[in-house]
C-alpha cells in the first residue's frame, strides 16, 4: 500500500523559531510537493521537486525553504516562524496519480 | 496563470444526487482530478479524467468533461452521509507536474 508519511500531526511553535516539517514517501516517486490549506483559499503549492538536490518555487514560497536529501524525503523549512504560517501543510508525491499524506497543522503563537 | 473555481458549498437530502461543478482556464490541461477530504484528513483521489475523455463512470461516480467550456462536473448518486466531505478539482499538465487546485466544495448531507 502506497504511504506518504508526515512526521509530525500537530505542532505548536512560537514566532521566530525554526521549524522543520518532514515528508516521506515508500513509492520511490522522483516528484514531491509541499502544499499549505487554508479556510477558503484551497491548496496552495509551496515548493516542489523534480528529483534530488531540486527545488522549484510554487506559487507562495515567500517564508519557507526545502531540502531534498534523499528521494523518499522532501522537508519544509521555516527559517523564522510567524503567525500568520499557522495552517495545514500538505506533503504529496507522484508519479502520475497524486497521493497526499494527513497532514502537519502548524500553529504559531 | 491557471486558475481553478468552484463553489464553496452544497446541500443536499440524502438518497439525492449531487453534482459538484468546476471551471479552469488552462486549456492545455491534460489531466483532471476530484479528490475528496474527510475532517482531519488528507485529500483522497476519488477519480480523473483526461481531456481527451468526454465522460467517465465509477460506480456512484460520473465525472462529465466539456473541454470547449473548459468545465467538469461529479456527480454523486444517492448520496449518503458518508458523502459528506470537502470535494476538490484540480488539473494539471501531464503527469509530474504539480496540480492546480479549487478551493473545494463542501458537501453537506442532510439526513
Amino acid at each position: 500500500d502506497v504511504k506518504v508519511t508526515q512526521s509530525s500531526r500537530y505542532l505548536v511553535k512560537r514566532t521566530g523559531e525554526k521549524v522543520f516539517l518532514e515528508c516521506v514517501q515508500d513509492m520511490d516517486h522522483e516528484n514531491m510537493f509541499w502544499y499549505r490549506q487554508d479556510p477558503g483559499l484551497g491548496l496552495r503549492l509551496i515548493y516542489f521537486s523534480y528529483d534530488v538536490k531540486m527545488k522549484e518555487k510554487g506559487d507562495i514560497p515567500e517564508g519557507y525553504s526545502v531540502s531534498r536529501e534523499k528521494k523518499e524525503r522532501f522537508s519544509l523549512i521555516l527559517e523564522s516562524a510567524s503567525t500568520n504560517q499557522t495552517s495545514m501543510y500538505l506533503c504529496a508525491s507522484r508519479q502520475g496519480e497524486l497521493f497526499f499524506g494527513e497532514g502537519s497543522r502548524l500553529t504559531v503563537l | 496563470g491557471e486558475d481553478v473555481e468552484q463553489s464553496l458549498f452544497l446541500s443536499v437530502r440524502e438518497g439525492d444526487s449531487s453534482v459538484i461543478n468546476c471551471t479552469y482556464t488552462d486549456s492545455s490541461s491534460t489531466y483532471l482530478y476530484w479528490y475528496k477530504q474527510e475532517p482531519g484528513a488528507g485529500l483522497q483521489l476519488l477519480t480523473y479524467i483526461f481531456s481527451n475523455m468526454d465522460m467517465k463512470q465509477d460506480q456512484r461516480l460520473t465525472v462529465l468533461l466539456n473541454k470547449k467550456d473548459k468545465h467538469l462536473s461529479l456527480r454523486i448518486a444517492d448520496t449518503q452521509t458518508g458523502d459528506s466531505a470537502i470535494y476538490f478539482c484540480a488539473e494539471s499538465f501531464s503527469g509530474n507536474t504539480p496540480l492546480v487546485f479549487g478551493k473545494g466544495t463542501r458537501l453537506s448531507v442532510i439526513a
